[in-house]
C-alpha cells in the first residue's frame, strides 16, 4: 500500500537556524499538508498546497515558514530561523481528490535547543 | 470556523469492555468526519471516516463511528476492548473546500487496564 514518507524521523537543530523537512507523498496525489503537533497538544494546520500554490495557511505559518514542490515528488517545509516554540512533530498529509481521506506520514520530530 | 471538541482527556476501560469516545464537531455544513489513531511515537493512522451516505460506518481493528446531525456528534464505539489499542484518539473535520484542511480535537488518551 502506498504510504507518505517524511525524512529525517528526527532533527535537532540550535536556536536561529534554517532546517529543512522532507515529504514525499502518495504518487498520484495532488493536495498535500503540512500539520504540527507540539508535545501533548492536539494536531495543528500550517498550510495546504496545490497546483503549485499555497491554498491555505494558518496563522502559525508566517514568514519564517515555505513550502515548495522542487520536483514531481518531494515537498518541504523550510523554517528560516527556527525558534524554540518551533519544536514539535511535523506532519505531511496528502490526497488524491478533495472528498478522500488525508494520509499522514509517521511524522518529523524537530527540537530546536 | 470549523471546531471539534473531545470531553474525554483520558478514559481507562478493562480489556473487553466496550468503548465508547466522543467527539462534536462545529461546521456550518455537512462536514467530513474521520477519526485517527496515534500510538506513542508514531503517525496517524486512519481508522474511519464519514463523508456522506449511511450514517453508521465501519472502521478497521472493529471500530465503529455514527454520524448524528442532530447533535454535532460522531462518536467512536468498539464492542470489546484490546490492550493493543491503547493509544490517543484524535476526532477531526474536514471543510469540504477544494483543498480543505483537517482540524482536529484535542484527543484522547485510552488506557486499557488487564
Amino acid at each position: 500500500e502506498p504510504e507518505v514518507t517524511q525524512t529525517p524521523s528526527h532533527q535537532v537543530t540550535q536556536m536561529g537556524q534554517e532546517v529543512i523537512l522532507r515529504c514525499v507523498p502518495i504518487s498520484n496525489h495532488l493536495y498535500f499538508y503540512w500539520y504540527r503537533q507540539i508535545l501533548g497538544q492536539k494536531v495543528e494546520f500550517l498550510v495546504s498546497f496545490y497546483n503549485n500554490e499555497i491554498s491555505e495557511k494558518s496563522e502559525i505559518f508566517d514568514d519564517q515558514f515555505s513550502v515548495e514542490r522542487p520536483d514531481g515528488s518531494n515537498f518541504t517545509l523550510k523554517i528560516r530561523s527556527t525558534k524554540l516554540e518551533d519544536s514539535a512533530m511535523y506532519f505531511c498529509a496528502s490526497r488524491l481528490r478533495p472528498v478522500d481521506t488525508q494520509y499522514f506520514g509517521p511524522g518529523t520530530r524537530l527540537t530546536v535547543l | 470556523a470549523q471546531s471539534v471538541t473531545q470531553p474525554d482527556i483520558h478514559i481507562t476501560v478493562s480489556e473487553g469492555a466496550s468503548l465508547e469516545l466522543r467527539c462534536n464537531y462545529s461546521y456550518g455544513a455537512t462536514p467530513y468526519l474521520f477519526w485517527y489513531v496515534q500510538s506513542p511515537g508514531q503517525g496517524l493512522q486512519l481508522l474511519l471516516k464519514y463523508f456522506s451516505g449511511d450514517t453508521l460506518v465501519q472502521g478497521i481493528k472493529g471500530f465503529e463511528a455514527e454520524f448524528k446531525r442532530s447533535q454535532s456528534s460522531f462518536n467512536l464505539r468498539k464492542p470489546s476492548v484490546h490492550w493493543s489499542d491503547a493509544a490517543e484518539y484524535f476526532c477531526a473535520v474536514g471543510a469540504t473546500g477544494t483543498a480543505s484542511k483537517l482540524t482536529f480535537g484535542t484527543g484522547t488518551r485510552l488506557q486499557v487496564t488487564l
